[in-house]
């Protein structure tokens, strides 16, 4: 089956260590999102990347890092400088114009990082 | 830049129908969506509105758009207790395909 697939699920992390967060997506879409979610600020965004080797900053890019060397993977880092890591963080992709025309984003289940 | 406002509560009793409404500032917004977020899962698409569109039904689901005012409403026909959930709005705006989200609407279902 197509969609996207986010590891762990739930992740613990001691302050000062890194942390990396897998997003794998076999829809073939070019672009693809990282957000954060708090509880009532909606989603926020991190990172976003349209196409293989190129990336924007979102809203809320300091202390975390992405990569996208292939089009199916985009691995979020969340390092030791982001103050206030503890959320659920989602990944999207969207295939925008090819499909529906709109920028229709499909989501993973998420993964929810506590840092202790 | 744009801003989507939403109530970030309502509470239902089952069978009557549920009310969700969004207010965005981007008046050349493309395209508004609906998205459900279930407990402890990601976002999954409900429907999505064209904005030269006044209105879409799709079964229990009905978008109302009122462009001039800049408001887009959900309303959920005879609610189950499946449908509690987080309900998110969003706005494209024109040749971005960069999505804005509100921050949800907790919809609870009271059996």
């Amino acid at each position: 089956d197509g969609g996207i697939t986010q590891s762990p699920k739930y992740l613990f992390r001691k302050e000062g260590q890194n942390v990396t967060l897998s997003c794998e997506q076999n829809l073939n879409h070019d672009a693809m999102y990282w957000y954060r979610q708090d509880p009532g600020q909606g989603l926020r965004l991190i990172y976003y990347s349209q196409i293989v080797n190129d990336f924007q900053k979102g809203d809320i890019a300091e202390g975390y890092s992405v990569s996208r060397e292939k089009k199916e993977s985009f691995p979020l880092t969340v390092t030791s400088a982001q103050k206030n890591p503890t959320a659920f963080y989602l990944c999207a992709s969207s295939m925008p114009g090819r499909t529906t025309n709109t920028g229709e984003l499909f989501f993973g289940e998420g993964s929810r990082l506590t840092v202790l | 830049g744009e801003d989507v406002e939403q109530s970030l509560f309502l509470s239902v009793r089952e069978g009557d129908s549920s009310v969700i409404n969004c207010t965005y500032t981007d008046s050349s917004s493309t395209y508004l969506y609906w998205y459900k977020q279930e407990p402890g899962a990601g976002l999954q698409l409900l429907t999505y509105i064209f904005s030269n569109m006044d209105m879409k039904q799709d079964q229990r689901l009905t978008v109302l758009l009122n462009k001039k005012d800049k408001h887009l409403s959900l309303r959920i026909a005879d609610t189950q207790t499946g449908d509690s959930a987080i309900y998110f709005c969003a706005e494209e705006g024109a040749g971005s395909y960069q999505l804005t989200f509100g921050k949800g609407t907790k919809l609870s279902v009271i059996p």
